[in-house]
């Protein structure tokens, strides 16, 4: 399967703060990234899907403007928390792939 | 109704015995089932995917799907310490012009010594 890395792994921050997450795909050209949060003992909830070289589409209930997504490249997704608040803390993960997705190691924010 | 469901558990399990973990879904258009693997503070690991109707082996893993019934079953034969963590059901609508997949709440796994 595709090999993913995130960066970071584990983020603490300061409430109003903004914080860059970084999805990298290692060995798989990825035209579509997805973007997951996942708070303590639920599932994982989709928030948008990052479309290279064009607008992320956003769930619904999902600020677009809160979480900017980028997808420069073919290897690159980065999502961006703004005015990050203590309720924005979550488990946020990537995944990559074709019919089969393959997630990132995860990275946990922390807003104090 | 929610799209995917599981039941939340805990299921736990005697080692060495069959582990049984179920999960339905409403979307009668579902064409691809997916089970992933979390461990506590890491993200999900897929373990099988299962297309067609009928059992999908892998190792200790088998994956049944229902269409009719609209269900999709893992069974994990010779349980293991190691697989205690939450199994995810994960399934995806073909025809839209896109790859979401939709997750259930998961089924949280504990394997008895």
């Amino acid at each position: 399967g595709a090999v993913v890395s995130q960066h970071p792994s584990r983020v603490i921050c300061k409430s109003g703060t903004s914080v860059k997450i970084e999805c990298r795909s290692l060995d798989f050209q990825a035209t579509t990234m997805f973007w997951y949060r996942q708070f303590p003992k639920q599932s994982l909830m989709l928030m948008a899907t990052s479309n290279e070289g064009s607008k992320a589409t956003y769930e619904q209930g999902v600020e677009k403007d809160k979480f900017l997504i980028n997808h420069a490249s073919l290897t690159l997704s980065t999502l961006t928390v703004t005015s990050a608040h203590p309720e924005d803390s979550s488990f946020y993960i990537c995944s990559v792939g074709g019919n089969e997705q393959f997630f990132g190691p995860g990275t946990r924010l922390t807003v104090l | 109704q929610k799209e995917v469901e599981q039941n939340s558990g805990p299921l736990s399990v005697p080692e060495g015995a069959i582990a049984s973990l179920n999960c339905t879904y409403s979307d009668r258009g579902s064409q691809s089932f997916f089970w992933y693997r979390q461990y506590s503070g890491k993200s999900p690991e897929l373990i099988m995917s299962i297309y067609s109707n009928g059992d999908k082996e892998d190792g200790r893993f088998t994956a049944q799907l229902n269409k009719a019934s609209q269900y999709v079953s893992l069974l994990i034969r010779d349980s293991q310490p190691s697989d205690s963590a939450t199994y995810l059901c994960a399934v995806r609508v073909l025809g839209f012009g896109n790859e979401k997949l939709t997750f259930g709440t998961g089924t949280r796994l504990t394997i008895i010594p």
